[in-house]
C-alpha cells in the first residue's frame, strides 16, 4: 500500500503567492523527503527532513513534520513561473522502502 | 558530466522483444535503484540493489530483470516485453537518504 499521499493532486496560483503541499503517511518513519519533477524529467531532491525534526528550510523552502498526526507539509514561499513541477514526497522507513506519493502539480501562472 | 545516466533515454519496441535499459552513475554510491513512473502516478520500486552480490525485488519486480555488473553499473531488463510496461523508467543512486535520480528513459511497447 503507498506510503506518502500528497495533497492536493494539483495546485495552480499566481506568481508571487505561497504554495502548500501536504503529504500524509501511514507507518512510523526515519525521515521524510521532498522532490521536484519538471515534466518527463528525472527528480530532484529539496529537501530531508528527520523523524526527530520539526521544520527545516531550504531557501524559498519551508518543509514541517508533525509526526504525531504523520503529515508533512512543504511551502514555497514568493513562488515563481519556474516552480511549476510536480512535487513529490517520500517516507524511509527502517526495513521498509522508499515510497512515493503520487505528487502534486504544481502550476505558477505569470 | 551528469552523475547518473541513462541509456537510451528514448526506446520504442514491439511486444516480445527483450529490451535492456542502462544505468551509470559516478557518484561512487553502492546503492541502486529502477523505478517506473506511469503518467500522473508517483514511482514504483522495480529492483533495488545495496551492492555488488545484493539484489532485491521491489512493489512491481514481475516481468523485469536486473543485472549489477559493477558498483557504477546497473541495468533493467525486460525479457519479453508488453504494452503495460510502457512507462519512464528511472535509475536512482544513494549512499544513504537522499536518493540522485537520473533523467529517465521513456519506453513505448507497441
Amino acid at each position: 500500500s503507498q506510503q506518502g499521499e500528497e495533497d492536493p493532486q494539483a495546485l495552480s496560483i499566481q506568481e508571487g503567492e505561497n504554495a502548500t503541499m501536504n503529504c500524509s503517511y501511514k507507518t512510523s518513519i526515519n525521515n521524510l523527503q521532498w522532490y521536484r519533477q519538471n515534466s518527463g524529467r528525472g527528480l530532484v531532491h529539496l529537501i530531508l527532513i528527520r523523524s526527530n525534526e520539526r521544520e527545516k528550510h531550504s531557501g524559498r523552502l519551508r518543509v514541517t513534520l508533525d509526526t504525531s498526526k504523520k503529515s508533512s507539509s512543504l511551502l514555497i514561499t514568493a513562488s515563481r513561473a519556474a516552480d511549476t513541477a510536480s512535487y513529490f514526497c517520500a517516507t524511509e522507513s527502517y526495513g521498509q522502502n522508499f515510497v512515493f506519493g503520487p505528487g502534486t502539480r504544481l502550476s505558477v501562472l505569470p | 558530466d551528469a552523475d547518473v545516466t541513462q541509456t537510451p533515454r528514448n526506446r520504442i519496441t514491439k511486444t516480445g522483444k527483450r529490451i535492456m535499459l542502462e544505468c551509470s552513475q559516478t557518484k561512487g554510491h553502492d546503492r541502486m535503484y529502477w523505478y517506473r513512473q506511469d503518467p500522473g502516478l508517483g514511482l514504483q520500486l522495480i529492483y533495488y540493489s545495496f551492492d555488488v552480490k545484493d539484489i532485491n525485488k521491489g512493489e512491481i519486480s514481475d516481468g523485469y530483470s536486473v543485472s549489477r555488473q559493477a558498483q557504477a553499473k546497473f541495468s533493467l531488463s525486460l525479457e519479453s516485453a508488453i504494452p503495460n510496461q510502457t512507462a519512464l523508467y528511472f535509475c536512482a543512486t544513494s549512499r544513504t537518504g537522499l536518493k540522485f535520480f537520473g533523467p529517465g528513459t521513456r519506453l513505448t511497447v507497441l
